[in-house]
């Protein structure tokens, strides 16, 4: 099992540039979340999904746009990146429901917004 | 609305013992879980309590008071490798808040 994998790693984006993230797990979860994590600070939730075909807004959605076309698939999308979106962003899947306590992340993709 | 507090660092000596308090204040209360991320790495789930009382696992254990709001995560026989930041979370169904977390370094 791969677990949460996430694409890209890295990346450099300038200001008004628009990228997707792309999430994938391998664990048949029901549940899929994006998190944003800034220096000194925990991580703060943007979208999360608990279903194929549904999504939700987090504490921190704007500027962010998700989809979930496939249960296994959550995708981040930044349609005109801003410098205040300079971050790193962890996906995490979990079970269904009452069991959202425990969640498994990915690796994390660290973008810097020029 | 709902936030968490926890100190932001704590130092310990390998072999000792560390407490990591959080308090909390929810609207709704489905439990406390703590996470351990190493410097440039992915949060990783360490324990989960649901209902007061203390949750062992291994050299690490958590514990809840409701009626306090308040928990705390209990770490032994330290070891560097537990150098991490440590976060303890909760929130609605499903929908996780965390707090800042807490750096514990480790020394010799």
């Amino acid at each position: 099992n791969a677990g949460v994998t996430q694409t890209p790693k890295f990346r450099v984006l300038k200001t008004g540039q628009s990228m997707t993230l792309l999430c994938a797990q391998d664990m048949n979860h029901e549940y899929m979340y994006w998190y944003r994590q800034d220096p000194g600070m925990g991580l703060r939730l943007i979208h999360y999904s608990v279903g194929e075909g549904t999504t939700a807004k987090g504490e921190v959605p704007d500027g962010y746009n998700v989809s979930r076309l496939k249960k296994q698939n959550f995708l981040l999308g930044l349609e005109s990146a801003a410098p205040s979106q300079t971050s790193v962003y962890f996906c995490a899947s979990s079970y269904g429901s009452g069991r959202g306590h425990e969640q498994f992340f990915g690796p994390g993709t660290r973008l810097t917004v020029l | 609305g709902q936030s968490l507090e926890q100190p932001s660092e704590v130092t310990a000596v390998e072999g000792a013992i560390v407490q990591i308090n959080c308090t909390y204040q929810t609207s709704g209360f489905y439990g406390l879980s703590w996470y351990q991320q190493h410097d440039g790495g992915a949060p990783t789930f360490l324990s989960y309590n649901a209902l007061d009382g203390l949750e062992e696992t291994g050299r690490f254990s958590s514990f809840l008071s409701r009626s306090d709001s308040y928990g705390y995560l209990l770490l032994q026989e330290l070891q560097m490798k537990d150098s991490a930041s440590y976060f303890c979370a909760s929130g609605g169904y499903n929908k996780l808040i965390f707090g800042a977390g807490t750096r514990l370094a480790v020394h010799p």
